[in-house]
């Protein structure tokens, strides 16, 4: 059981450069969600998807674009990077939106460290 | 809005001693409160949460956590704290229907 996977591990971008961040979990989870973690300032939730073709902003989401067309992928792309945008991101997923309600914590994948120069 | 604030950036503790770890949380209706902890290179692993009940949770690797409504407080807590238990830890709460909002994160240094 793999869990959730993010591709790459690590990513360098020039300023302006686009790239797509991918995330899968094969847990057949409901929720999806994109947090990045900053020094100092914890995980900030930046989208979310509630199930296949529904997703929403949470609290840094300029700057980037999601989609959800499957149950198992999360992709999340920056169309044009800032180095504003260095950060560590984190892919994570719940069998339910309602989270505890039914014993469902956020499951985490490992993180993609992108820097932008 | 939900918040969550954890007041010390980092925590000592010698092996063997009890440790915690403080977190208090702002939230609308019943709060529903998570501990994580993070490894080096490592995504975030769960803890354990409160939702309703008993005010002393437990959950993984001998942690524990304290709800305490009047005080908003929701500490971890473990009797005897092990070097590998150093890692960096998060409080969450959950806010909005399907959004959890995390703390800043507390870094938990065991020495041996």
């Amino acid at each position: 059981n793999a869990g959730v996977t993010q591709t790459p591990k690590f990513q360098v971008l020039k300023t302006g450069q686009s790239m797509t961040l991918q995330c899968a979990q094969d847990m057949n989870h409901e929720y999806m969600s994109w947090y990045r973690q900053d020094p100092g300032m914890g995980l900030r939730l930046i989208h979310y998807s509630v199930g296949a073709g529904i997703t929403d902003q949470g609290e840094v989401p300029n700057g980037y674009n999601v989609s959800r067309s499957t149950t198992e992928d999360f992709p999340l792309r920056l169309l044009s990077a800032a180095p504003s945008q260095t950060s560590v991101y984190f892919c994570a997923s719940s069998y339910s939106r309602k989270f505890g309600s039914y014993n469902s914590p956020l499951h985490f994948g490992n993180g993609t460290r992108l820097t932008v120069t | 809005a939900q918040s969550v604030a954890q007041p010390e950036d980092q925590v000592n503790v010698a092996e063997g001693n009890p440790l915690t770890v403080k977190c208090t949380y702002s939230v609308s209706g019943n709060p529903y409160l998570f501990w994580y902890v993070q490894y080096p290179n490592r995504g975030l692993q769960f803890l354990l949460k409160y939702i309703t009940g008993d005010n002393l949770v437990k959950g993984s690797y001998g942690f524990e956590a304290e709800f305490n409504k009047s005080q908003t407080s929701f500490h971890l807590k473990k009797p005897s704290a092990l070097v590998s238990d150093s890692a960096l830890y998060f409080c969450a709460v959950r806010g909005g229907y399907s959004t959890l909002t995390f703390g800043k994160g507390t870094m938990l240094l065991v020495s041996p």
